[in-house]
């Protein structure tokens, strides 16, 4: 099975740098996805690993550590609409589904 | 293409009634995907369809439930004899299949939102 871990809410001020991390344990690996929801709307995708290290998205990047079942995602030079949950996901074994975490809220105030 | 769209956006309902959703999906994706979401939580995946076929289904969703999605277009979420906890937003998504991860970037309708009452 799969169980993913990430911190339920976090705050930063606008200007700032968050990071926000994701602990995984799954029966087998195909990529872990970063994305993006507002309130009332769908979630977006931002990034994805298959392999260790960073990605880099403009103001977003993405770390893996496969060996530890860890990711964190970076979000530079906060700004309010940047105010939203951060799903952590992971590819279930067959490749075929992402299973979510539950999400960080993440609140930016100025 | 203007993405994935989901009606109705919203629907209330009796405990007991039947209720159906439809998920139109990006014209060139041949995955088609069910989430249901609670509020604080993230989505909770229901079932997938590769083309026509139903290929996986969540072992927690209840036989009340059933999808299709007949010419491997649009796909029907049905619910049967609604419950109070079937409340949330059910999400559809679509992929394209390939040989990376990157076949799993799913792109999101905007949601229904169910209320049983």
């Amino acid at each position: 099975g799969q169980n993913i871990d990430q911190p339920t809410e976090m705050t930063a001020t606008e200007g700032a740098i968050v990071q926000i991390n994701c602990t995984y344990q799954t029966s087998g690996f195909n990529g872990l996805f970063w994305y993006q929801q507002h309130a009332g709307e769908a979630p977006t995708f931002l990034s994805y690993n298959v392999l260790d290290g960073l990605e880099e998205k403009g103001r977003f990047s993405s770390f893996l550590s496969r060996s530890k079942g860890y990711s964190y995602l970076l979000l530079k030079e906060l700004q309010m609409k940047d105010s939203a949950s951060y799903l952590c996901a992971v590819a279930n074994q067959a490749g075929t589904a992402l299973i979510f975490g539950k999400g960080t809220t993440l609140s930016v105030s100025s | 293409d203007t993405g994935v769209s989901q009606d109705p956006r919203h629907k209330i309902t009796k405990r007991g009634q039947n209720v159906t959703f439809r998920c139109d999906p990006i014209s060139e994706h041949n995955r088609l995907y069910w989430y249901r979401q609670t509020l604080g939580q993230g989505p909770e995946f229901l079932t997938y369809f590769q083309n026509e076929a139903q290929l996986e289904k969540s072992r927690l969703l209840s036989d009340r439930f059933s999808a299709e999605r007949p010419k491997g277009s649009f796909s029907t979420l049905e619910i049967q004899r609604t419950e109070q906890g079937d409340s949330a937003m059910y999400l559809c998504a679509s992929s394209l299949s390939g040989r990376s991860s990157g076949a799993n970037v799913l792109t999101f309708g905007a949601g229904s939102r169910l209320t049983v009452l």
